[in-house]
């Protein structure tokens, strides 16, 4: 079966700090892979989406960026935070994009 | 572009059925899909239209009606775990982005 991590679960970081986040995915292969952002009481906001190793759609010009370097691998970085940047980030994955999986996020604070 | 609507809060009692409506506007449509939220946690995939009519899976149906660009998730025998918000959401056009309507929060009560 397919299994989808992600971490770190929670994260406070300064304003200025760098971010890496990651997301890997098991059990399948090609997939494609998503980034979304949620704010408290929101809906999902599409940052990223990859159909494919090194092929990376970008939604939402800002200072984040995301990166696959391997098939089931898919990185979220900033090099500079904002206070904005904070939500919880959700990875996702799927096959067809209508059914999608999502992993069980990180929930960053910017301070 | 494309946009989806749905009622930002629903109240029902435990084991009423609710039903939870989505009206989308879009230049091209492959389908609808729904999915569930539970505060704190992540969104978890309930059910997908492509066709015209009703899809059952167990308490839950999800119907869709591309004439009227309308749809539904009906629950039924509510429960108190059922409180959570439902999300609609479809395909932008043929691209591989899904777009989230803003979401229902349900409220199940005694």
């Amino acid at each position: 079966s397919q299994t989808i991590h992600q971490w770190p679960a929670t994260l406070v970081q300064p304003v200025g700090s760098p971010l890496s986040l990651e997301c890997t995915v098991e059990g399948t292969s090609n997939p494609n892979l998503y980034w979304y952002r949620q704010a408290a009481g929101r809906g999902l906001q599409l940052l990223f989406y990859s159909v494919g190793i090194g092929q990376i759609s970008s939604e939402v010009p800002q200072n984040l960026s995301a990166s696959r370097p391997q098939d089931r691998q898919f990185i979220l970085s900033s090099k500079k935070l904002l206070l904005s940047d904070s939500g919880f980030y959700l990875c996702a994955w799927s096959v067809t994009p209508d059914t999608q999986y999502f992993g069980p996020g990180t929930r960053l604070t910017v301070l | 572009g494309q946009s989806l609507e749905q009622p930002s809060e629903v109240t029902a009692v435990e084991g009423a059925i609710v039903q939870i409506n989505c009206t989308y506007q879009t230049s091209g449509f492959y389908g609808l899909s729904w999915y569930q939220q539970h505060d704190g946690g992540a969104p978890t995939f309930l059910s997908y239209n492509a066709l015209d009519g009703l899809e059952e899976t167990g308490r839950f149906s999800s119907f869709l009606s591309r004439s009227d660009s309308y749809g539904y998730l009906l629950l039924q025998e509510l429960q108190m775990k059922d409180s959570a918000s439902y999300f609609c959401a479809a395909r932008e056009d043929s691209s591989y982005k899904l777009i989230f309507g803003s979401g229902t929060r349900l409220l199940v009560r005694p």
